[in-house]
């Protein structure tokens, strides 16, 4: 069984500052694909990052990086120059199968 | 170069009535997840249709839900007698094949149940 920790309800974080958002992680599968997504007020779910199991880099997309510590595992998203857009629920998830609660990030002004 | 298309975006039933959600993933995908979200929380898995199959359907609920994805027209959820605790909204995401790194969500589709 898969399951996804997302142990911060809620963070929040200043405008222009950089956010590490918290996820860990269990399966006893040998190889898996770990997810970040956004999801905004309005509702819909944004991809925003990838990481494989196998995968020898850290992942990163623009203002996103992952912080994949597989003897940890752990798959914390890092955001960097935070914007207010930012603000939204993000969700960890693992092989499109598992969700961790979220965490609702807040960027103030 | 549509998106995935949820319809109804918001749907009122009574208890006890019938809730039809559809689905039509993005053009050249033919790989169905369907998710649950209840309020407050994150994403229940429910079940995963390739075109006229049915992968994975272990986060179904036993009784009064089902799915179908015909070879032609959308993915339909399907949730006989709703009750209170249905109200979610259900959301509907699409990949090219099994095994695709990256999925794309549909809206949503809101559901209450009076």
């Amino acid at each position: 069984a898969q399951k996804i920790t997302q142990t911060q309800p809620g963070m929040f974080v200043q405008e222009k500052e950089a956010v590490t958002l918290d996820c860990t992680y269990d399966t006893s599968d040998p190889s898996y694909g770990l997810f970040w997504y956004k999801q905004p007020s309005s509702g819909e779910m944004i991809f925003l990052i990838y990481q494989g199991s196998y995968d020898q880099q850290n992942a990163t997309e623009g203002r996103y990086s992952l912080n994949f510590q597989k003897a940890r595992k752990s798959a914390n998203l890092v955001i960097s120059a935070s914007q207010l857009g930012d603000s939204a629920m993000y969700f960890c998830a693992m092989s499109q199968l598992t969700f961790g609660s979220g965490t609702q990030l807040t960027v103030l002004p | 170069n549509a998106g995935v298309m949820q319809n109804p975006r918001h749907l009122v039933r009574r208890r006890g009535q019938e809730a039809r959600l559809r689905c039509s993933p993005m053009k050249g995908h033919s790989h169905v997840y369907w998710y649950r979200q209840l309020p407050e929380e994150g994403l229940k898995f429910m079940v995963y249709l390739q075109k006229e199959n049915i992968i994975d359907e272990s986060g179904m609920p036993k009784e009064r839900f089902s799915a179908e994805f015909p070879k032609e027209g959308p993915s339909i959820l399907r949730i006989q007698q709703v009750v209170r605790g249905d109200s979610a909204a259900y959301f509907c995401a699409s990949s090219p094949q099994v095994g695709a790194n990256v999925l794309t969500f549909g809206a949503g589709s809101r559901l209450t149940v009076l």
